[in-house]
């Protein structure tokens, strides 16, 4: 139980254009998911997390007219990246809280965006 | 700010050889300690939660302890499947988000 997939699992884009990356929990209902990205060599960071129905509330520093985040439903959650420039080649991580009351995060198993 | 700490960076380990991993760390209103695996190019696999000083939990060969400050994740007789990235994450906050430490690379020498 408690999985999450990721959708690409890796994608090439050319600089400019957008790229969707779609993040599902697969057997239960996730009322909050996160979205991390993870540079080569070093720990995950923390963008934004989303509500099922309401904005997304990103970190500091993360621009969110660059990192467009919409959570439709309790299984699905979206991140879209405008306008991308090579410096947004990265992996992208998502996970997805078990439950309401829940603690747990359970992560899918990423992205790896190349922009060219 | 909330800071989570591992070390070692990186540890090398014959096959059998046990060893534990430190996580400390100052997380205002801890709302859980976190032990994930992550394996190169996937997403973290979540392994334990702790939410209390004193707590233990096991699972094959690993077991996490937690006090009030640090948490360490024992290793008893590491296979070289066991070869990966630990890492530990507090969580806090109303939407219980996780902040990470930056991991320590475990390999396990055949």
């Amino acid at each position: 139980g408690a999985v999450v997939s990721q959708h690409p699992s890796w994608v090439i884009c050319k600089s400019g254009t957008s790229v969707k990356i779609e993040c599902r929990s697969l057997d239960f209902q996730a009322t909050t998911m996160f979205w991390y990205r993870q540079f080569p060599k070093q720990s995950l960071m923390l963008m934004a997390t989303s509500n099922e129905g309401s904005k997304a509330t990103y970190e500091q520093g993360v621009e969110k007219d660059k990192f467009l985040i919409n959570h439709a439903s309790l299984t699905l959650s979206t991140l879209t990246v405008t306008s991308a420039h090579p410096e947004d080649s990265s992996f992208y991580i998502c996970s997805a809280r078990l439950g309401a009351g829940g603690y747990e995060q359970y992560f899918g198993p990423g992205t790896r965006l190349t922009v060219t | 700010e909330d800071q989570v700490t591992q070390s070692p960076e990186a540890l090398r380990l014959q096959e059998g050889e046990s060893s534990s991993l430190n996580c400390s760390y100052t997380v205002s209103g801890l709302r859980g300690l976190f032990w994930y695996r992550q394996d190169p190019g996937k997403g973290p696999e979540f392994l334990f939660t702790l939410y209390s000083a004193g707590e233990e939990k096991e699972k094959e060969r690993l077991k996490a302890t937690l006090t009030k400050k640090e948490s360490f994740l024992h290793i008893t007789a590491p296979k070289p499947e066991d070869s990966a990235t630990y890492l530990c994450a507090g969580s806090s906050g109303s939407a219980r988000q996780l902040t990470f430490g930056s991991g320590t690379q475990l390999t396990v020498l055949p």
